[in-house]
């Protein structure tokens, strides 16, 4: 069962586009939305994450927006350049479980092309 | 760049073969994660560790175990590795608080392949 929907799996877009990945999530537990970046070879690296009292955050060209009562989040990335083509994932955890494990969703595969 | 290795990155190997893949970090970080991730990029959390001696299973059912005896490593073993265990393994670490979220640091990955 997928705990968080991704979607979509790859996206295309000019240089100076605004891609949008979009996730979606059933467990009103959940209290914490990290976004994860991955470069061909290399591990996922944290980007930017959000808790549900804000409905946005934004960190240089990244933005999270974050609809709660939709139970979605969703990543923008402005002006978005060729050194931005990476697998984004989101992600999403509880700590109500006390594990605090994270649930992530299946990959959106991003290409700038110049 | 975080402070957590995984050796070997590259492992092609026979069916029915013992293999270990190896994971240490210099964080000091007392939990640790194994992930496998598929052709198509989920990531699915196989195992995870509170800090010594400490062992859990995670969502995806696997074949392989683990063992935590210092803080700083944290392998994973397959006794008899088969075609169905080809993935990429990747491995992470955060500190963990009670209530407080932190950050997972991931190493750059071991790819497995299994003839």
């Amino acid at each position: 069962q997928q705990q968080v929907k991704q979607s979509p799996q790859s996206l295309i877009v000019q240089k100076g586009g605004i891609p949008i990945i979009n996730c979606a999530y059933e467990n009103t537990a959940f209290d914490y939305f990290p976004w994860y970046q991955q470069f061909p070879g290399k591990g996922p690296a944290l980007l930017i994450a959000i808790r549900p009292d804000v409905s946005e955050k934004k960190e240089g060209r990244f933005t999270i927006s974050f609809n709660k009562s939709a139970k979605q989040f969703s990543l923008h990335i402005m002006d978005s350049q060729p050194g931005d083509s990476a697998t984004y994932f989101c992600a999403a955890s509880s700590h109500q479980t006390g594990a605090n494990n994270l649930f992530f969703g299946t990959g959106t595969r991003l290409t700038v092309i110049p | 760049e975080a402070d957590i290795y995984q050796t070997p990155r590259y492992l092609v190997i026979g069916t029915g073969k013992k293999i270990t893949l190896e994971c240490s970090q210099t964080m000091g970080h007392d939990k640790m994660y194994w992930y496998q991730q598929d052709p198509g990029m989920e990531l699915h959390l196989i195992h995870y560790s509170y800090g010594v001696n400490s062992t859990e299973k995670g969502d995806l059912s696997s074949e392989s175990t683990v063992s935590r005896i210092r803080t700083e490593h944290f392998p994973l073993t397959l006794e008899s590795a088969r075609p169905s265990h080809t993935s990429q393994y990747l491995c992470a670490s955060s500190e963990y608080r009670q209530g407080v979220y932190n950050e997972q640091f991931f190493g750059p990955g071991t790819r497995l392949t299994v003839l």
